[in-house]
C-alpha cells in the first residue's frame, strides 16, 4: 500500500533547462508535503515543503506546485545545475496528535547533463 | 555538532548476532525519529521519541527492534537476532519542536546482515 508514488524512477535533463519531479499521494489526510533530496552515502537533505492550504511555493530555483484535487505535487528547478544530481524524495504527513511523521515515496533519480 | 550524527556508518553482522545503532540528535531537538530505508525504497518509518517518551513505535518490524532515548538526547536502536532482511540503511532524524514538520537526518547506519 504505497500511499505515495513517484512513478519515474530516473530524470535526465540538460544543464540551464527545467527540471520537473513528479509525486501523486492517495492519503486524503496528509496535509503536509516535503521533498528531500539525497546524495549517495549520506542522509536525505531538506529541500522544499508546502502545507496543504497553499497551492505553490518558491524557495529560489526550486517551486513546488500542489494539487489538492488530483493528489498531486511536482516540484520544479529552474535552472537544474549539474550539482542538482541527486536522488529526490517526495514525503506526505499527517497530523496525529503528536509528530507527524513522514510517508516517501521511492524517489526520482535526477541527472543534470552538461 | 551541527548536525544529526549516527554511529557506526557501516556495520556487518552475522545472522543472529545483536547490533546497537547509536544517534546523536541535534542539540535542543526534542523530537527524534528513526527510518528503515532498504535499496532502492524511500525511507520508512520506524519509531518515534518526543524527549525520553517513546509515542509511536508502530513501524518496528518486528519484536527484535527495541528503540531507547533515556535522557531525552541520545538515542539507540537494538536489533535483536539480525536477520537477513534487516539490511537496510537505518536513518535517524530529529525536529526542534513537537510537530516539527521540517526534520534533519543523519548520515544514517548501513546494516549488512550475512
Amino acid at each position: 500500500d504505497q500511499q505515495v508514488k513517484q512513478n519515474s524512477p530516473s530524470l535526465s535533463v540538460q544543464e540551464g533547462r527545467i527540471s520537473i519531479l513528479n509525486c501523486d499521494y492517495t492519503n486524503s489526510m496528509f496535509d503536509y508535503f516535503l521533498w528531500y533530496k539525497k546524495y549517495p552515502a549520506e542522509g536525505p537533505t531538506f529541500l522544499i515543503s508546502i502545507s496543504s492550504i497553499k497551492d505553490k511555493n518558491e524557495d529560489g530555483r526550486f517551486t513546488v506546485f500542489l494539487n489538492k484535487s488530483a493528489k498531486h505535487l511536482s516540484l520544479h528547478i529552474v535552472p537544474s545545475q549539474p550539482g542538482d544530481s541527486a536522488v529526490y524524495f517526495c514525503a506526505a504527513s499527517a497530523k496525529t496528535g503528536t509528530a507527524s511523521k513522514l510517508t516517501f515515496g521511492t524517489g526520482t533519480r535526477l541527472q543534470v547533463t552538461l | 555538532g551541527a548536525g544529526v550524527s549516527q554511529s557506526p556508518r557501516y556495520k556487518v553482522a552475522k545472522r543472529g548476532q545483536d547490533v546497537a545503532l547509536r544517534c546523536d540528535p541535534i542539540s535542543g531537538h526534542v523530537s527524534l525519529f528513526w527510518y528503515q530505508q532498504a535499496l532502492g525504497q524511500g525511507p520508512e518509518f520506524l519509531t518515534y521519541f518526543q524527549n525520553e517518551a517513546q509515542l509511536d513505535k508502530s513501524g518496528l518490524p518486528s519484536d527484535r527492534f527495541f528503540a531507547e532515548r533515556p535522557e531525552g538526547s541520545v538515542s539507540t536502536l537494538k536489533i535483536q537476532r539480525t536477520q537477513q532482511e534487516d539490511s537496510a540503511v537505518y536513518l535517524c532524524a530529529s525536529s526542534f519542536s513537537f510537530s516539527g514538520n521540517t526534520i534533519y537526518f543523519g548520515e544514517g547506519s548501513w546494516l549488512t546482515v550475512v
